[in-house]
């Protein structure tokens, strides 16, 4: 059971868009900055997202995320074949005082 | 350009011990927070452990309090995780990952992301 609760599974056509959900606590998505994660079959992790909403310099602009409260929320426009992975949203716990990772969501383009 | 290279996995037995290393080239290692992210199979992502710049500052996940250390030798940029009382469920690919932060004032600081990650080790757990 992830302290950041994701949904295990998102698909769409090419060319449209998915929107993948992160929920959390005041103790965690609440009071810190969230991070979106990309894991393609048999690689490493990879940073999309940081604090929030900024993308690292090579990420292209079809990935965007946002946050609101306790929730955090992950966009995939254009979708692509090369968009198939895990996304996992992450961010640090102050109760916890650890950093926490959403459950991952599958993303399949159909 | 970054690279993070772990070593060390492989098969132990349950009650047994392994010790993880991650060589860090391309950056500044010293002025670097890092950390141990572990995925078992079938599972999700799981922060395990993370040190600061210096190795003062270290926290842990429950999971493996009182069983794994983190330690850093920056002389040497490389990373340790040293695993003892193993169990089953420490089955896994092991990642390090360096913290995204910056430096100021002569103080290091994480700004709670992970930007590069090595290319993981497999630890399995198995009697």
């Amino acid at each position: 059971q992830s302290v950041l609760t994701q949904p295990p599974s998102v698909s769409a056509a090419p060319g449209q868009t998915v929107t993948i959900s992160c929920s959390g606590s005041s103790s965690n998505i609440g009071d810190s900055f969230v991070s979106w994660y990309q894991r393609l079959p048999g690689t490493a992790p990879k940073l999309l997202i940081y604090d929030n909403n900024k993308r690292p310099s090579g990420i292209p602009d079809r990935f965007s995320a946002s946050k609101s409260g306790t929730s955090a929320t992950l966009g995939i426009t254009g979708l692509q074949t090369g968009d198939e992975a895990d996304y996992y949203c992450g961010t640090w716990d102050n109760i916890l005082t650890a950093y926490v990772f959403g459950g991952g969501t599958k993303v399949t383009v159909l | 350009q970054v690279q993070l290279v772990e070593s060390g996995g492989g098969l132990v037995k349950p009650g047994g011990s392994l010790r993880l290393s991650c060589a860090a080239s391309g950056f500044t290692f010293s002025d670097y927070y890092m950390s141990w992210i572990r995925q078992a199979p079938g599972k999700g992502l799981e922060w395990i452990s993370y040190i600061d710049s210096s190795g003062t500052k270290i926290y842990n996940a429950d999971s493996v309090k009182g069983r794994f250390t983190i330690s850093r030798d920056n002389a040497k940029n490389s990373l340790y995780l040293q695993m003892d009382s193993l169990r089953d469920e420490d089955t896994a690919v092991y990642y390090c990952a360096r913290e995204g932060g910056y430096c100021s004032g002569g103080r290091c600081y994480s700004e709670g992301y992970f930007d590069y990650w090595g290319q993981g080790i497999l630890v399995t757990v198995s009697s």
